[in-house]
């Protein structure tokens, strides 16, 4: 089944020790994103990837990265993460409407990541 | 840029009972509009999704939602709920573009047995 994966399912790394995680897709979307979800919260856009374009949210603090090597592959860097980024993060594809649907976003069963 | 609001932050229903959760939207053109549900600890599945023709749209799960373009609303309903629904449901707005899609805040969902 086509599908969008994320790992680990659960991270659990020190105050300021660098962390990445990881998220693939086999539906060949263009589009990719990462968002930041703590708890009783909607989601929050951290960035997303158009094929190869990065857009940045305005509000996304500069700790955290992104890299989109090839259409498959999505990672989320936090480089010195705060007790505060301690959240679960998901990442979501999709297609541009008209393409194939409406654009609705696919989601990966998310990663939480814990903070010590 | 569109916005999108539900009013409840949390609804409780006995099982059984009927069920409309109530989102509202703001966006300047005709929005492609969703709903999906988040259990705790995964992901958000797709429950429906809207953009054009027949303003009531059929689900997964038994779920249905009504488009009212009048009251810039996409209200979510289902007939008769199941334990089972107990999650948080998100409304959500997408723009022309693809690239801009705002969620709502989300309503919590509780089932008494």
């Amino acid at each position: 089944d086509a599908m969008v994966i994320q790992n680990p399912r659960y991270q659990v790394t020190q105050f300021g020790k660098p962390v990445t995680l990881s998220c693939s897709q086999t539906l060949n979307h263009n589009v990719m994103y990462w968002y930041q979800q703590k708890s009783s919260q909607a989601p929050k856009l951290l960035f997303h990837y158009y094929d190869k374009d990065f857009n940045n949210e305005a509000d996304t603090p500069d700790n955290f990265q992104s890299r989109r090597p090839n259409t498959s592959f999505c990672f989320l860097d936090i480089r010195s993460p705060g007790l505060g980024d301690a959240a679960m993060y998901l990442c979501a594809t999709s297609r541009v409407p008209g393409t194939s649907g409406l654009g609705e976003q696919f989601f990966g069963p998310g990663t939480r990541l814990t903070v010590l | 840029a569109q916005s999108v609001t539900q009013p409840d932050i949390h609804i409780t229903v006995s099982e059984g009972a009927s069920l409309e959760l109530r989102c509202n939207y703001s966006y300047g053109a005709t929005p492609y509009l969703f709903w999906y549900v988040q259990s705790p600890g995964q992901g958000l599945q797709l429950l429906l999704k809207y953009f054009s023709g027949d303003t009531l749209v059929q689900g997964i799960k038994g779920f249905e939602a009504e488009f009212k373009r009048s009251q810039s609303s996409f209200n979510l309903r289902k007939p008769s709920v199941h334990w089972s629904d107990a999650a948080e449901y998100f409304c959500a707005v997408g723009a022309t573009d693809g690239q801009n899609f705002v969620f709502g805040p989300g309503t919590r969902l509780s089932v008494l047995p």
